[in-house]
């Protein structure tokens, strides 16, 4: 078992949906990051939380460290924010652990 | 130079050749890393280094090394490649540790024959 697992793996939904993107953790964590992949390839940090809740425009990103589980949400979703998005938990030391990645795509 | 770069965007490169992977950035971050993405396996550690003049072994450091002799540049080495090196490689820095926010190049896609 993967120490960090994304569902759904791959999502697809009409502009305008409210997306919902799930991440659970099997280990204890210090941090846990939300990284954008777009299409050409490129990486983003989106969010980095430890505890509650971040909004930046659109996106929220939620955190239950008792739970093990992260939740990443888009509100009014748009065709530009198809990509790959990427759950990552800090364990300590230099050790980011990564999610194989959730690829959405958002039809017009 | 804005951010991170990387050099070459990509490269084929014949078995048992020696090839280095550069990246520079001019955020003055103190830690530097190097990932490699394969396909149904996400983003691995392979290098870091969290200031200039010292480095560590990630999870899948065989077969690659690193040196950091000043804070702006990391490159990595593959000191005779194999095709299981084919990958996209993506350099990263952050100003604190691994759980600060990290800030990527755009990846060097490497084929090995």
């Amino acid at each position: 078992k993967n120490e960090v697992e994304q569902s759904p793996q791959n999502l697809t939904a009409q502009e305008g949906e409210f997306i919902t993107i799930n991440c659970s953790y099997s280990v204890g964590i210090s941090a846990l990051h939300w990284l954008q992949q777009h299409p050409g390839g490129g990486i983003v940090s989106l969010f980095m939380l430890s505890s509650g809740k971040k909004k930046h425009g659109r996106l929220i990103a939620t955190i239950n460290i008792q739970e093990k589980h992260s939740s990443l949400h888009i509100t009014a979703s748009h065709p530009r924010d198809s990509a790959v998005y990427i759950c990552a938990v800090h364990q300590g030391a230099q050790k980011l652990v990564f999610g194989q990645g959730t690829r959405l795509t958002i039809n017009p | 130079i804005a951010g991170i770069t990387q050099a070459p965007t990509s490269q084929i490169l014949a078995a048992g050749r020696r090839m280095t992977l550069r990246c520079t950035q001019d955020m003055r971050h103190n830690a530097m890393y190097w990932y490699r993405q394969d396909l149904g396996l996400g983003l691995r550690l392979i290098h870091y280094s969290n200031t200039a003049g010292t480095t560590g072994k990630g999870e899948v450091p065989d077969g690659y090394s690193v040196s950091r002799a000043n804070t702006d540049d990391f490159p990595l080495t593959l000191a005779s490649a194999v095709p299981s090196q084919t990958s996209v490689y993506f350099c990263a820095s952050s100003q604190g540790g691994a759980g600060d926010t990290q800030y990527f190049g755009p990846g060097t896609r490497l084929t090995v024959l």
